[in-house]
């Protein structure tokens, strides 16, 4: 089945202690990227991937890193998490890399992280 | 900067009636528009997108047209059901970038 899987779906922690957040996809997507959905403010872009070791700042990108060494996957990287990044992420992949935004973007079912 | 925006919700509507959620968005470039949508407990889902200025996207009844001389892409169903109950979003994208409006949550009741 193709699909976007993300791991953890739900984590909770503490202010400070490095967590990463996985996201797989198997359908050989050359685009992809992660967002955070916050009440009111509705999905922001975090970080992309065009391709493979070619990342992008969105825009809310401070405090968080990405790495794609792979085309498959895409982790997400809180260094030092604090309580303003709670909040429910979404990784997303889409077919191409030079219009990541034409084509439509299948998304994973989402992470939810507490800091507290 | 670069921003869509979405008519607030909650919208509650009585099964059949007639939905409009409003979008605009801003005119930088030639962005592509799209509406997904987001079913309780899960991740967003296309529902319909449009390309250029004058396109037209639709699916499952919900329709969409690319406005430039007004920039909107207002999200329209003629009758409504019960099972259209989800949180939606208008977004905008060039490049690699997607910016989603807020999001207007509709609620449809039998």
């Amino acid at each position: 089945e193709a699909q976007v899987t993300q791991n953890p779906r739900y984590l909770i922690t503490v202010t400070g202690k490095k967590l990463t957040v996985t996201c797989s996809q198997n359908m050989n997507h050359e685009y992809m990227s992660w967002y955070r959905q916050d009440p009111g403010l509705g999905l922001r872009q975090i970080y992309y991937s065009m391709n493979v070791e070619v990342t992008d700042k969105g825009d809310v990108p401070e405090g968080y890193k990405v790495s794609r060494k792979e085309k498959r996957n895409f982790p997400l990287i809180l260094e030092s998490p604090s309580p303003n990044q709670t909040s429910l992420y979404f990784c997303a992949s889409s077919p191409s890399g030079l219009a990541g935004a034409y084509y439509e973007q299948y998304f994973g079912p989402g992470t939810r992280l507490t800091v507290t | 900067g670069d921003s869509v925006t979405q008519m607030e919700g909650p919208v509650t509507l009585s099964e059949e009636a007639f939905l409009t959620i409003n979008c605009t968005y801003t005119a930088t470039g030639y962005p592509s528009l799209f509406w997904y949508v987001q079913y309780p407990g899960e991740g967003l889902q296309l529902l319909l997108k449009a390309t250029k200025a004058d396109d037209k996207g639709s699916n499952k009844g919900f329709e969409a047209t690319y406005r430039k001389e007004t920039t909107s892409f207002h999200l329209e169903k003629g009758s409504v059901q019960v099972s259209d109950s989800a949180v939606y979003f208008c977004a905008r994208g060039q490049g690699g970038k997607l910016i989603f409006g807020q999001g207007t949550e509709l609620s449809v009741k039998p």
